[in-house]
């Protein structure tokens, strides 16, 4: 059963507009979440995190919003760029008692374009 | 440079081999990660390390072993009991504070095919 879902699998979205990518997650014991890009054949790459403390965190074009009572989260992207193409993945972990253990979602492929 | 290295970037092999990769980080992180990425997948954990000299099984750890004899060093070695070896492998390490780790922060991966 998947505790992280990303249930688009692919978005396309034209430069400069938002990009909205969707996040949910079963487990109510997750209380921290990433947001990774990658692109093929390289290792993802950290891009933003969220404590379930908070309810957004921004960090220049990226910000993470999170709706604890909805268990949802989502990254908006703010102008898209032809660079942000990529695979989007969402991550969560409960960081009492799971080591720092990530449970990753299956990706989102984000198509941005000129 | 800091930076988590994982070599070969491709490595080919015949069925029935054991084949070991390698994942080195100069990061100073105390806990590393081995991730394995199939098509249309997320990324599934196959072990992890929180110390020197200690490891734990992830979700698919059947067919793969790991030593930790240095904080540097985590390799992976994908046995031949793996029914279906062929993957995109990531590594990965993270800083602890407290017990607890937090961003992790990957290799750029070995892509593993055997035929």
């Amino acid at each position: 059963d998947q505790q992280v879902k990303q249930n688009s699998p692919s978005l396309s979205v034209q430069e400069g507009r938002i990009s909205i990518l969707n996040c949910d997650y079963t487990n109510s014991m997750f209380d921290y979440f990433l947001w990774y890009k990658k692109y093929p054949a390289e290792g993802p790459t950290f891009l933003i995190s969220i404590s379930s403390i908070k309810d957004k965190n921004e960090d220049g074009r990226f910000t993470v919003f999170l709706n604890k009572s909805a268990k949802h989260l989502s990254l908006h992207i703010v102008p898209s760029q032809p660079g942000d193409s990529a695979v989007y993945f969402c991550a969560a972990s409960a960081m009492e008692g799971s080591q720092g253990n990530l449970i990753f979602g299956k990706g989102t492929k984000l198509s941005v374009k000129p | 440079d800091g930076g988590i290295t994982q070599s070969p970037k491709y490595l080919f092999r015949k069925e029935g081999q054991n084949v070991t990769l390698s994942c080195e980080q100069n990061l100073n992180h105390d806990a590393m990660y081995w991730y394995r990425q199939d098509p249309g997948q997320g990324l599934r954990l196959i072990y992890y390390s929180q110390i020197v000299n200690d490891f734990q099984k992830g979700d698919i750890a059947e067919g793969y072993s790991v030593s930790r004899e240095k904080k540097e060093s985590f390799p992976l070695t994908v046995t031949s009991a793996q029914k279906n070896p062929t993957a995109f492998y990531l590594c990965a390490s993270s800083i602890t504070y407290g017990g607890s780790s937090y961003e992790q922060y990957f290799g750029p991966g070995t892509r593993l095919t055997v035929t």
